[in-house]
C-alpha cells in the first residue's frame, strides 16, 4: 500500500525483554517521527529523523529508548528491558519534507502490552 | 499543566447535530494548528491544517484559531455516524514534533 506501515501490529512481551518495532514510511519521505500513546491520551513525541540523522530524540522518555534509521528509510525503535509502563500504542508518522504545510501521515501503530 | 488541554468527553450527540470540538494552549510559541481524526484501533488522520486566526472551512468541517486567547475549535456541520470517532487537536512551533491534545471521544447517534 502506499501509505505508513508498522509491524508487528500487536506485541506482547515480557518484563525484562528486549522488543523491536519497524516503521516503513511513505516512500520518499524525508521525515519521520515516532510518538508513544497511552490508552485514553493523545500521542506524544518520542523522536525526530530528517533522512538517516536523528535530529531530535527529546521525548525518548529513557536511555532503554533506542532508534535508527540507518539509511533513511525503514525505521526501528527498539525498547530494552522493557516495564509495565510502556505498554502503550508506538505510533510511526512520516511527511515529505520539513515544511510545515507537509501534513505527518500516520501509521496505525504497533499494540505493545508488557506483563 | 499540559501544554495543550482538550476535554476528553466523551460527547454524544444526535446524528445531524452541529458538533463543536476545542482546544486550548498555553504557548504563544506554538504557531501550526491541526485537527485529526483517529478511529478505533487505527492511526490518527488529518483533517484541517492552518497556521493563521480565522476560519477554514473543507467540507462539513470548519477549523476556527484565536490565538489572541490561545484557543482552537473544530465544528462538524450535519454529523453523520461515520464521524464517531476521536478528535484529537495538535499545534507545533514549527515543521518538527506535534504537541497533542488528550482527544475528545465524539459519538453520532443514528
Amino acid at each position: 500500500g502506499a501509505g505508513v506501515s508498522q509491524s508487528p501490529r500487536y506485541k506482547v512481551a515480557k518484563r525484562g525483554q528486549d522488543v523491536a518495532l519497524r516503521c516503513d514510511p511513505i516512500s520518499g519521505h524525508v521525515s519521520l517521527f515516532w510518538y508513544q500513546q497511552a490508552l485514553g491520551q493523545g500521542p506524544e513525541f518520542l523522536t525526530y529523523f530528517q533522512n538517516e540523522a536523528q535530529l531530535d530524540k527529546s521525548g525518548l522518555p529513557s536511555d532503554r529508548f533506542f532508534a535508527e534509521r540507518p539509511e533513511g528509510s525503514v525505521s526501528t525503535l527498539k525498547i530494552q528491558r522493557t516495564q509495565q509502563e510502556d505498554s502503550a500504542v508506538y505510533l510511526c508518522a512520516s511527511s515529505l519534507d520539513r515544511a510545515w504545510d507537509q501534513p505527518q501521515h500516520f501509521g496505525d501503530g504497533t499494540r505493545l502490552s508488557i506483563l | 499543566q499540559k501544554e495543550v488541554e482538550q476535554d476528553p468527553g466523551p460527547l454524544s450527540v444526535p446524528e445531524g447535530a452541529i458538533v463543536s470540538l476545542n482546544c486550548t494552549y498555553s504557548n504563544s510559541a506554538f504557531q501550526y494548528f491541526m485537527w485529526y481524526r483517529q478511529y478505533s484501533r487505527k492511526g490518527p488522520e488529518l483533517l484541517m491544517y492552518t497556521y493563521s486566526s480565522g476560519n477554514k472551512e473543507d467540507g462539513r468541517f470548519t477549523a476556527q484559531v484565536d490565538k489572541s486567547s490561545k484557543y482552537i475549535s473544530l465544528f462538524i456541520r450535519d454529523s453523520q455516524p461515520s464521524d464517531s470517532a476521536t478528535y484529537l487537536c495538535a499545534t507545533t512551533r514549527g515543521a518538527q514534533k506535534l504537541v497533542f491534545g488528550q482527544g475528545t471521544r465524539l459519538t453520532i447517534n443514528p
